[in-house]
């Protein structure tokens, strides 16, 4: 069964430093989309980034980047260079593509406090 | 382009009451993913529309249902509804069921059951 897992429930970083939220996952399909989302708290889930499971090169949006290590199975978020509007919920997701459909599964969140 | 949109924001409702929340997905989006959050069990799966069309539905009782019409707006419902049921239900849309198609969620809608 799929699972994604984020064993850190909340996390500091100084302003404008760099921050690693951790995030593995398990499932047994070889076609495979990994998903981050940050949740303010107004509640609106805004897509980060996406790394395909057959993609050799880690995926970078701007300041994200995703540390994609395949044997690992491990879809850490790297965020650089943190700003006081980064402090957020951020969730790892994970799709199964090899069949038809979108449903995606949720890791439990780490909540990400930025101070200045 | 606007986003998902959803209604209403909020919402309370007593116990057995029922609830439809609507959803209208990014113009151009045909794929329709409808979750659940709450404290306790986070974010669950409930079903996804595409064309009008069931794909895949989660671990919910039958009370729960939903469609999908023909210019891709979604609606969910909630029969007999109980406390349990309070949470933020959020819809998500996409262009399809394509590799890489990623998921854009709408801002939510708050259900308080009473």
């Amino acid at each position: 069964a799929q699972k994604i897992t984020q064993t850190q429930p909340g996390m500091f970083v100084q302003e404008k430093e760099a921050v690693t939220l951790d995030c593995t996952y398990d499932t047994s399909d070889q076609s495979y989309g990994l998903f981050w989302y940050k949740q303010p708290s107004s509640g609106e889930m805004i897509f980060l980034i996406y790394q395909g499971s057959y993609d050799e090169q880690n995926a970078t949006e701007g300041r994200y980047s995703l540390n994609f290590q395949k044997a690992r199975k491990s879809a850490n978020l790297v965020i650089s260079a943190s700003q006081l509007g980064d402090s957020a919920m951020y969730f790892c997701a994970m799709r199964e593509e090899g069949n038809q459909g979108g449903k995606l599964i949720f890791g439990q969140g780490t909540e990400l406090s930025v101070k200045p | 382009k606007a986003g998902v949109t959803q209604t209403p924001r909020y919402l309370i409702k007593t116990r057995g009451q029922q609830v439809t929340l609507s959803c209208s997905p990014i113009s151009g989006h045909r794929s329709v993913s409808w979750y659940q959050q709450t404290p306790g069990q986070g974010l669950q799966f409930l079903f996804e529309y595409f064309s009008e069309t069931q794909r895949n539905k989660g671990n919910f009782p039958g009370r729960f249902s939903g469609r999908q019409f023909s210019n891709s707006r979604s609606e969910m419902n909630v029969s007999t509804l109980e406390l349990g049921d309070s949470a933020l239900y959020l819809c998500a849309s996409s262009l399809g069921l394509a590799r890489g198609n990623e998921q854009f969620f709408g801002p939510g809608t708050r259900l308080t059951v009473l």
